[in-house]
């Protein structure tokens, strides 16, 4: 059954660094998403991707992140320079459609990161 | 983000019993729900959804109900078994694709 991959399954850095966690998402699916679930509170939207651009955006999602598909196989979130408050699980997605009953997100195991 | 709320942190119940999980949203512009079970150490895997145009879902031993005017949505697992013991999340979306999630609950299904 296809899936969608997340590596590294976890991540440590050092305040300040720069972070990039990678996905693949399944292999016909067009929309991407990223969410992040800290440790004890909701899984939270960041962003969704589609057509090489961002499709919509969440507050928390600021200049400081960034998302691209570099290579039409991997789809990336970039932390410029990590935080303390950005240690959490996050996790991708991918859906065939955009919306509709057809619009169900399948989700990656999550990548942990953890800012020391 | 109170939108979408599930106020119990967990359930037991005895293997081959009805497990009923509750779910509350304040948004009515929401157009799908979804739940999703999770495993430690696995992301949130699809199990059941719903159009708001629905009242009642059904697959296999899984069946969601809608009221929306009470905007409240519950998911019956009838019969519980063991591997059913996880956390549930019930997740809501509005027109564009981003869901929005409740806290979770944890099902525990003794044997």
């Amino acid at each position: 059954e296809p899936e969608v991959t997340q590596t590294p399954s976890h991540q440590v850095t050092q305040m300040g660094q720069e972070v990039i966690l990678r996905c693949v998402p399944i292999s016909n699916h067009l929309y991407f998403y990223w969410y992040r679930q800290i440790l004890g509170q909701k899984v939270e939207f960041l962003v969704s991707f589609y057509n090489n651009e961002i499709s919509e955006k969440s507050e928390i999602f600021d200049d400081q992140f960034s998302v691209e598909r570099p290579d039409g196989s991997n789809f990336t979130l970039k932390i410029r320079s990590t935080k303390l408050e950005d240690s959490a699980m996050y996790f991708c997605a991918s859906t065939r459609t955009g919306g509709g009953s057809k619009n169900i997100q399948y989700f990656g195991a999550g990548t942990r990161l953890s800012v020391l | 983000d109170q939108q979408v709320k599930q106020n119990s942190p967990s359930l037991s119940v005895q293997e081959g019993r009805i497990s009923i999980l509750n779910c509350d949203y304040t948004n009515s512009m929401f157009d799908y729900f979804l739940w999703y079970k999770k495993y430690p150490a696995e992301g949130p895997t699809f199990l059941i959804s719903i159009s708001s145009i629905k009242d009642k879902n059904e697959d296999g031993r899984f069946t969601v109900f809608l009221n929306k005017s009470a905007k409240h949505l519950s998911l019956h697992i009838v019969p519980s078994q063991p591997g059913d013991s996880a956390v549930y999340f019930c997740a809501a979306r509005e027109s564009g694709s981003r869901l929005t999630f409740g806290e979770g609950t944890q099902l525990t299904v003794n044997p």
